[in-house]
């Protein structure tokens, strides 16, 4: 069974960065894409970026360029995304979501972890 | 960026009613187009991909049509277990994007 697990509630203060995680299980996990978005309370969803966890190689949404930062640890399964400077518009839910085979889709999604900025 | 609307924010149905959820993209975007379910609890679920390609365990009350820079959802014989906000997402040019979403409440 596919599952992505995703790392707890972060409570961080303005300027400070933040790491989150999505442990991968069920699947290879360096054979698909793992794409990382935003959701603003009470918002719609907003497409982060992607990264290819074979090769590292990673594309980012240019709204999101210099705030975040996508990598992989093979070893353990594991994507993370790690937010810069935080502000208060950081404030969200951050999802992780599978790339599917059928392009362009995110086939498996994350429980997704709340970041709150606040001082 | 393609702007997808969604202009019905909420809807309101009974169960058992034959729903339909619309997007509408900027631009063309060649069927390129996929539907997301969020449950209240956040739980994000694909339902269909590629305007009408059903997602593996998805119920077939489930339908999706549209061409050009129109497209839609259908959910025949509404359940309990559809209330949810539904999204749709293109993904016909980088980066993608996803319209504003539909709440879908039960009457």
């Amino acid at each position: 069974e596919v599952q992505l697990q995703q790392s707890g509630p972060e409570l961080v203060k303005p300027g400070a960065s933040v790491k989150i995680s999505c442990k991968a299980s069920g699947y290879s996990f360096t054979g698909y894409f793992m794409n990382w978005v935003k959701q603003s309370h009470g918002k719609s969803l907003e497409w982060i970026g992607r990264i290819n966890p074979y090769n590292g190689d990673t594309f980012y949404n240019q709204k999101f360029k210099g705030k975040a930062t996508l990598t992989v640890d093979k070893s353990s399964s594991t994507a993370h995304m790690e937010l810069l400077s935080l502000t208060s518009e950081d404030s969200a839910v951050y999802y992780c979501g599978r790339g599917a085979r059928a392009p362009g889709a995110m086939d498996y999604w994350g429980q997704g972890t709340s970041v709150t900025v606040s001082s | 960026d393609i702007q997808m609307t969604q202009t019905t924010s909420s809807l309101s149905a009974s169960l058992g009613d034959r729903v339909t959820i619309s997007c509408s993209a900027s631009q063309g975007i060649s069927n390129y187009l996929n539907w997301y379910q969020q449950k209240p609890d956040g739980t994000v679920k694909l339902l269909i991909y590629y305007t009408s390609s059903l997602h593996s365990g998805v119920p077939s009350r489930f339908s999706g049509s549209g061409s050009g820079t129109d497209y839609s959802l259908t959910i025949s014989n509404l359940e309990p277990e559809d209330i949810a906000t539904y999204y749709c997402q293109q993904y016909s040019k980088l980066p993608w994007t996803f319209g504003g979403g539909t709440k879908l409440e039960i009457k």
